[in-house]
């Protein structure tokens, strides 16, 4: 079974830092492009970051450029979310999601359960 | 706002067709596949189409979707009280090197 398991979310102070962590398990991890999405309370989806699988490109929203970074460890089977710099309005659920191979090939086709990360003092 | 403008919510009756609809422009929608998905309060999104008028695996034949220049449309019909969700459609954004999301579509099954 094709699944994604997020980790890592919680309650941290403005300017703070935490670091996401999505296990993929049941398909090729190093074969697809993955992402992460969010959702803040109550509001609608916004992409954050993808990581192609491909050239290993990374491309960014524009509101977290500069202060997320998504990386990726294929031995661990693993996508990861470093988040710095962390504010109010990057409260939200977080969810790892699986692309297509081809990143401009759009499609996430499996999503995570989600993780919540509340920007808070 | 979003790069994608959907209609903020649509209603029908039980049993009836509903469309909803995607507008973009041509640096998304008019050259790049799109992506409908289906979010249900308290869960995760879920794909319901992909390249513009695919189905995955397990999705019903009543969900469909279509796609003309810089506009695309979700359609759904035989409508059930459990198609009550939010939808959004979503593409690459070759401009902004960016995928995006429209503000999605509050469905309510009357």
């Amino acid at each position: 079974e094709v699944q994604l398991l997020e980790s890592g979310g919680g309650l941290v102070q403005p300017g703070g830092s935490l670091r996401l962590s999505c296990a993929a398990s049941g398909f090729t991890f190093s074969n697809d492009a993955m992402g992460w999405v969010r959702q803040a309370p109550g509001k609608g989806l916004e992409w954050v970051s993808s990581f192609s699988a491909l050239s290993s490109n990374t491309y960014y929203a524009e509101s977290v450029k500069g202060r997320f970074t998504i990386s990726r460890d294929t031995s661990k089977n693993t996508l990861y979310l470093q988040m710095d710099s962390l504010r109010a309005e990057d409260t939200a659920v977080y969810y790892c999601a699986k692309d297509f191979p081809v990143i401009t090939h759009n499609a996430f086709d499996v999503w995570g359960q989600g993780t919540m990360v509340t920007v808070s003092s | 706002q979003s790069v994608l403008t959907q209609p903020p919510s649509v209603s029908a009756a039980p049993g009836q067709k509903v469309t909803i609809s995607c507008s973009g422009n041509s640096s998304n929608i008019a050259n790049n596949y799109v992506s409908w998905y289906q979010q249900v309060p308290g869960a995760a999104p879920r794909l319901l189409i992909y390249d513009n008028n695919k189905r995955p695996s397990g999705i019903p034949d009543r969900f469909s979707g279509s796609k003309s220049g810089a506009s695309a449309t979700l359609g759904i019909t035989g409508l059930q009280t459990g198609d009550e969700a939010d939808y959004y459609c979503g593409t690459w954004d070759n401009s902004l090197s960016a995928v995006v999301f429209g503000g999605g579509t509050k469905l309510t099954v009357l």
